[in-house]
């Protein structure tokens, strides 16, 4: 059963616009949750990590919002631009030590055209 | 700089056939891991290592065997491949809460 659901599948947005990204989960316990960029053949680049039972973090025009209570995180990428076409990942650590496992999304695709 | 490498970085073998996939980390990372990456699923876990000469199993370990000779250095065997195990293949490094991850294999089977 997919623990981590990422919604929507994918997306096309015009350079400059803002967009939002969502994921749902049902991991238990939840220790973190962190979002992945992963280019098109390329390895998952870290793009933040989010840890509080209400969280949030910026990383330049990256921000993200963690919520343990609904289980639910989003990232926001601002003024888009064509370079953020790729993949972004959700991941959910259920520990913070080595006994842990990572649960992943499937990604939302993410493209951004003229 | 933090790296994990992997190659290659492509593959193509036959069914029946016999693959090696190579890892190496030079981060000084106790734990390492190899991963599965096929479209529609999220990464799964194959096998995973906390050190040379141990071995964990994964989620989805059937199939696949494992190896760590040296800290640095992590293989992942299929000694008879199926089509079944065509997917992209990612190796990482590093505790649960900060993973860095090589730039894949990707492996097809005919």
């Amino acid at each position: 059963k997919t623990q981590v659901e990422q919604s929507p599948q994918s997306l096309v947005v015009r350079q400059g616009e803002n967009c939002v990204l969502q994921c749902n989960y049902s991991v238990t316990p939840d220790n973190h949750l962190r979002w992945f960029k992963q280019d098109t053949g390329k390895g998952l680049v870290s793009l933040t990590v989010l840890v509080d039972q209400k969280d949030k973090t910026s990383n330049g025009r990256y921000s993200a919002t963690l919520d343990k209570d609904a289980k639910h995180s989003t990232l926001h990428i601002t003024a888009t631009l064509l370079d953020d076409t790729a993949t972004y990942i959700c991941v959910v650590g259920d520990r913070g030590s080595a006994l842990g496992r990572l649960h992943f999304g499937a990604g939302t695709q993410l493209i951004v055209i003229p | 700089e933090a790296a994990v490498t992997q190659s290659p970085r492509n593959k193509v073998t036959v069914t029946g056939g016999n693959v090696t996939l190579s890892c190496r980390q030079t981060n000084s990372h106790n734990y390492m891991y190899w991963y599965r990456q096929d479209t529609g699923h999220g990464l799964r876990l194959i096998h995973y290592s906390y050190g040379a000469g141990n071995l964990q199993i994964g989620d989805v370990p059937d199939g696949y065997k494992a190896t760590r000779t040296t800290q640095e250095d992590f293989f992942l065997l299929l000694e008879l491949a199926s089509p079944s195990q065509t997917s992209l293949y990612f190796c990482a490094s590093g505790d649960i809460q900060a993973p860095l991850f090589g730039e894949g294999t990707r492996l097809s089977v005919l």
